[in-house]
């Protein structure tokens, strides 16, 4: 089992649909979530971090966890063109005395396109 | 504004040469890590340092090797290149656990022939 995997897309929605990417871990002792975006040719950048159950919303997008169920997912209302990209989920991992140093461990990414 | 910057956008190198990849970033961070992105495989982390001259291995560090001297500092070196080293690497940092952000440089396109 990989440690992080998201859904495999390419996921295509139309513009103002909400797009949905979901993400599942398999460390139990896992506390931080993060949603990086990717666009084509660039480098990954920060979108949403989650460190509790439940949702998290910062404007169109809201990010949701479930420790329970070890998944996480981010949402994206009103989808524009602008928001295709390649979306990466992260888990950080600690290592066995407890500390992380801010080491993620990366989903493979799905890619998202928003078509007019 | 936090800027990470990698020496070559593009680098081609020849099967058996010591490639070196540098990474400078200029907000004090204590954390830097190198990754590699290929298709169908997301990032994958090589090496990462929380201090100078301090450093881990990552989950794929065979064939790699890294050095910090100084803080703003992270060199990956690739002892004797190989075609399967082709890829996108990626060189980030943070302060985690103060932030837990992690920025990531624009990235080296190398292609070993």
């Amino acid at each position: 089992q990989k440690e992080v995997e998201q859904n495999s897309g390419p996921l295509s929605v139309p513009e103002g649909a909400i797009a949905s990417l979901n993400c599942t871990y398999s460390d139990r002792v896992s506390q931080s979530f993060f949603w990086y975006r990717q666009y084509s040719g660039k480098s990954p950048e920060l979108i949403m971090s989650i460190y509790s159950n439940g949702d998290k919303e910062d404007g169109r997008f809201t990010a949701q966890l479930n420790k329970a169920s070890q998944y996480v997912s981010l949402l994206i209302r009103d989808s524009q063109p602008s928001d295709s990209a390649t979306y990466l989920c992260a888990v950080e991992k600690t290592n066995a005395g407890g500390t992380s140093y801010g080491k993620l461990t990366f989903g493979q990414g799905t890619i998202l396109t928003v078509h007019p | 504004d936090v800027k990470v910057t990698q020496s070559s956008r593009y680098l081609v190198k020849r099967t058996g040469e010591k490639v070196f990849l540098e990474c400078v970033q200029d907000m004090d961070h204590e954390n830097m890590f190198w990754y590699r992105q290929d298709p169908g495989l997301g990032l994958r982390l090589i090496y990462f340092s929380y201090d100078v001259k301090m450093k881990e291995k990552g989950d794929i560090p065979e064939g790699y090797s890294v050095s910090r001297e100084k803080k703003e500092r992270f060199s990956l070196i690739l002892e004797s290149a190989s075609t399967n080293q082709t890829s996108m690497y990626l060189c980030a940092s943070s302060t985690a656990p103060e932030e837990d952000t992690q920025y990531f440089g624009p990235g080296t396109r190398l292609t070993v022939l």
